[in-house]
């Protein structure tokens, strides 16, 4: 099983709502990713998470805040958004560096946002 | 941020022929990775490469990654209509995390 699943599927939020983008998996991955993706453009990585601990924050607003609550689950939490954050957003999920295991990244099917 | 040159970036072509694309980067990579992604979904693993020189297939696709370890190229042969979508590369640098994505190679298929 290589699935990663995340919900919503669609979101629509005005400005001044507050909501979260969740994500699941159950492949014993210990590294989980948010990027975001525009329209015919390739995803661009906002947060790494590696056994539960933020690893990487790729200068992203604090308007998003990830929070990884334990080894399958990902959420991103919304607050404040503005409609320029409209944009396809992907988890992902993959083993942790060092691991015997490949360096194989899987996507979710995304959480397409909508900001009004 | 950091993108890897991948080209053509779109192509029309006809049901049956043969594709190629390939994503260049001036850095060192040591896994390249093909998606191909379909619009509004994730992208979709479609082959992994570990080694230099190494050529693997799946199904229709063959990808190899490059002797110099800075390129990588897919081929789909026999192209049907449902090979159109996004097709991104993406390399890996041992030590990191971050996966540098292709621009995308956009595929339409003339039945």
């Amino acid at each position: 099983d290589t699935e990663v699943t995340q919900t919503p599927k669609h979101l629509v939020m005005g400005m001044t709502n507050k909501k979260s983008l969740k994500c699941e998996q159950h492949m014993g991955h210990r590294a989980m990713y948010w990027y975001k993706q525009k329209a015919k453009k390739p995803p661009e990585l906002m947060f790494v998470y590696s056994y539960e601990k933020l690893s990487i924050n790729e200068s992203v607003p604090s308007r998003f805040s990830p929070e990884c609550p334990n080894s399958s689950l990902l959420n991103l939490h919304l607050h404040a958004l503005q409609p320029e954050d409209s944009a396809l957003y992907l988890c992902a999920s993959s083993q942790v560096l060092g691991g015997v295991a490949k360096n194989i990244q899987y996507f979710g099917a995304g959480t397409r946002l909508s900001v009004l | 941020g950091q993108q890897l040159n991948q080209s053509p970036q779109s192509m029309f072509i006809q049901e049956g022929e043969d594709v190629s694309m390939n994503c260049t980067s001036s850095s060192i990579f040591n896994t390249w990775l093909w998606y191909k992604q379909d619009p509004g979904e994730g992208p979709v693993l479609l082959i992994a490469l570990y080694k230099a020189g190494e050529l693997t297939s799946n199904g229709r696709l063959t990808a190899q990654f490059g002797i110099t370890r800075k390129d990588s190229f897919l081929n789909i042969s026999a192209s049907i209509p449902s090979d159109v979508g996004i097709y991104f590369c993406a390399g890996l640098t041992s030590g990191t995390y971050k996966y540098i994505f292709g621009t995308g190679t956009r595929l339409k298929v003339l039945a």
